[in-house]
């Protein structure tokens, strides 16, 4: 079955810290995509990132970077020097042909202390 | 313009009322979705509109009724629903390409308060 786990269910940092939050996910699939949100209080989803099954490159753009390791089935996000701006709930989504649609994990809170 | 538009922001309405919610894109998506999310929950799929037509109904009951008349909105018409329908409705849009899958961009979203 595809699931996606985010075992945080809450993190508080205080700012300028580093943080990462973890995804671990089970599939089917051999193609799959993996996804981050980020969802402000506001309530607007908003996409980070998309990696493919193929791409195990890690990622890298301004304070946010992506771990993917198929062997781990891991999909972690790094935020480095944290900003009180990032205060949300991120969650973590898988994308395969086996469902056809996003499975998201449960979501981490993130509390960015100033 | 790449952003999904949601009408009303705040929707409150009682168990014998008809309402609809409305989400717009102008970036040329050919595929639309309806997410419902409860609070502290992830969303849930409603419903996908692939190139105006339904592909994909998550066995929604029927008070809850999806409409696309153009390839720009997506309608979602509500009729007695019930006050555990009260969640946080998303619309979302991407490009729809076969054997592709495409990020999908949503809306903020109508909170939905049912008494």
């Amino acid at each position: 079955a595809q699931k996606v786990t985010q075992a945080q269910t809450e993190i508080s940092v205080v700012e300028k810290e580093d943080v990462t939050l973890d995804c671990v996910y089970e599939t089917r699939d051999t193609t799959y995509y993996l996804f981050w949100y980020k969802q402000p209080p506001s309530g607007e989803l908003v996409f980070l990132i998309r990696r493919n099954s193929f791409d195990e490159q890690n990622e890298i753009s301004g304070r946010y970077s992506w771990n993917f390791q198929k062997s781990t089935s891991s999909f972690n996000f790094t935020i480095t020097a944290s900003q009180v701006v990032d205060s949300a709930v991120y969650f973590c989504a898988h994308y395969g042909g086996a469902t056809n649609k996003l499975i998201f994990g449960t979501g981490t809170l993130l509390a960015v202390q100033p | 313009d790449t952003e999904v538009t949601q009408t009303p922001k705040h929707l409150v309405m009682g168990m014998t009322n008809k309402k609809s919610l409305k989400c717009e894109q102008h970036m040329g998506h050919r595929a639309m979705y309806w997410y419902k999310q409860k609070a502290k929950k992830p969303p849930e799929l409603m419903f996908v509109y692939s190139y105006e037509k339904l592909s994909i109904n998550e066995s929604v009951p029927s008070r809850f009724s999806p409409e696309c008349p153009n390839s720009s909105l997506l309608n979602l018409h509500l009729h007695a629903l019930q006050p555990e329908d009260s969640a946080l409705y998303l619309c979302a849009s991407s490009q729809a390409r076969l054997g592709i899958y495409n990020e999908q961009f949503f809306g903020p979203g109508t909170r939905l308060t049912v008494l």
